[in-house]
């Protein structure tokens, strides 16, 4: 079976600054994606960056970029520039894909706290 | 266009109750996935659903349904509640099975609890 740790239960970051928070996995499996979410107080989780375990480019979306280690089974989030609006929780998430559906892992959870 | 919608948003039952809760997907969207996040942890896949049929099911007792209707809405029923079932119940939905450029949309969920 999978797993997803996250060592991190909390951190703070100030504003501006630049924050990684830490994910590694479990698997036997070769083809699978990996995902961060972010869950606001208004409890909604929210993608914020996939990468698909076969392309070894690390994945970045504007402000967010992870650093994707396969053999190492290491996906960690960095935020730069971090903003108020950066403050949630945040899951990092596994999905083996096989040819009849999904089934997202989720590790415990980092609570950020964006300090002004 | 409005997103994945869930009801009810709270609700609250009783042990050896029963509960149905309701998710409509994002329009088109034919999957829809059921997960569990009790306070403090990531949520715990329950069920997917793709073209009305079970694709998938993780570890969780038969006291655990659900289904999906033509129109690809979902409910997801519990029976004899337990206390250890209160939790947020979310619901996801994406086009197909997630493929390459697939995003799995969730909702706000429905917070239940068990007294």
């Amino acid at each position: 079976a999978q797993t997803v740790t996250q060592s991190q239960p909390e951190m703070s970051v100030q504003e501006a600054e630049t924050v990684t928070l830490s994910c590694t996995y479990d698997t036997s499996e070769n083809n699978y994606y990996l995902f961060w979410y972010k869950q606001p107080p208004s409890r909604q989780m929210i993608l914020v960056i996939r990468q698909e375990a076969y392309k070894q480019q690390n994945a970045t979306e504007n402000r967010f970029s992870v650093n994707f280690q396969k053999a190492a089974k290491s996906f960690s989030l960095k935020i730069s520039d971090s903003q108020l609006g950066d403050t949630a929780m945040y899951f990092c998430a596994f999905m083996n894909k096989d040819n009849y559906g999904q089934n997202f892992v989720f590790g415990p959870g980092t609570r950020l706290s964006v300090l002004p | 266009d409005a997103g994945v919608t869930q009801s009810p948003t709270h609700l609250i039952k009783t042990r050896g109750q029963q509960v149905t809760l309701r998710c409509s997907p994002i329009s088109g969207h034919k999957s829809v996935s059921w997960y569990q996040q009790v306070l403090g942890q990531g949520p715990q896949f329950i069920f997917q659903y793709y073209e009305k049929e079970e694709r998938g099911r993780g570890n969780f007792p038969d006291r655990f349904s659900a289904r999906q209707f033509p129109n690809y809405s979902s409910e997801l029923n519990v029976n004899a509640l337990l206390l250890g079932d209160s939790a947020l119940y979310l619901c996801a939905s994406s086009l197909v099975t997630l493929g390459r450029n697939e995003k799995l949309f969730f909702g706000s969920g429905t917070q239940l609890s068990v007294l």
